[in-house]
């Protein structure tokens, strides 16, 4: 069974810092896409990145990086300057491989960034 | 670019009555998922679809069913509605059959139904 584990429920930080979101993940498949959502209050559920299991390189694009620890099970998400429209929920998700996609996600991340 | 569109976008029901979600894929994705999330929680996996077939099953009820049509959008059915089924449900789609990207599910807005 694959499973996502999202630590902290909640995190405020002022407009401007830095945050970094936890995930860490449980899985018995060798290929698995690791993916991060964001749900803003409007409710939709945004793509944001995908990374796959093959593949740790580390990679920024604009504000958000992600790095990817095969070794500790771990996915962590950071957005950098962090901006008031960024507050959402952020969720953590995993699929596995093969021709079975479905998602299983994180119990997610609150973040609310104060002006 | 198009998205993934879902309707009716609310929808208010008493217990007992049924109700039929829509859900139209992005162009030239031939999977569609569906998902349940209720308040507070995180997305449910329900069901899902690969060229007209259902391809895989999560935590549906038996009280739901759901399909998908020759033009690739799909419907869910939910019959004998409880207040518990009171959720926001998600449609997303993805190419599917090898194409890159498959991996990827695109989102759409959400049916937000209300049994009461």
């Amino acid at each position: 069974a694959q499973k996502v584990t999202q630590a902290q429920t909640e995190i405020s930080v002022v407009e401007k810092e830095d945050v970094t979101l936890d995930c860490v993940y449980e899985t018995r498949d060798t290929t698995y896409y690791l993916f991060w959502y964001k749900q803003p209050p409007s409710g939709e559920l945004v793509f944001l990145i995908r990374r796959n299991s093959f593949d740790e390189q580390n990679e920024i694009s604009g504000r958000y990086s992600w790095n990817f620890q095969k070794s500790t099970s771990s996915f962590n998400f950071t957005i950098t300057a962090s901006q008031v429209v960024d507050s959402a929920v952020y969720f953590c998700a995993l699929s596995g491989g093969g021709s079975n996609y479905k998602l299983t996600f994180g119990k997610g991340t609150l973040l609310t960034v104060n002006p | 670019a198009a998205g993934v569109i879902q309707s009716p976008r609310h929808l208010i029901k008493e217990k007992r009555e049924t109700a039929t979600l829509k859900c139209y894929p992005i162009p030239r994705h031939d999977t569609v998922y569906w998902y349940q999330q209720g308040p507070g929680q995180d997305p449910q996996f329900l069901i899902s679809f690969y060229e007209k077939m259902q391809s895989d099953k999560g935590s549906i009820p038996d009280r739901f069913s759901a399909q998908q049509f020759s033009d690739y959008h799909s419907e869910l059915n939910m019959s004998s509605l409880e207040l518990g089924d009171s959720a926001l449900y998600f449609c997303a789609s993805s190419p599917g059959g090898g194409t890159p990207g498959q991996e990827t599910q695109y989102f759409g807005p959400g049916t937000r139904l209300l049994v009461l």
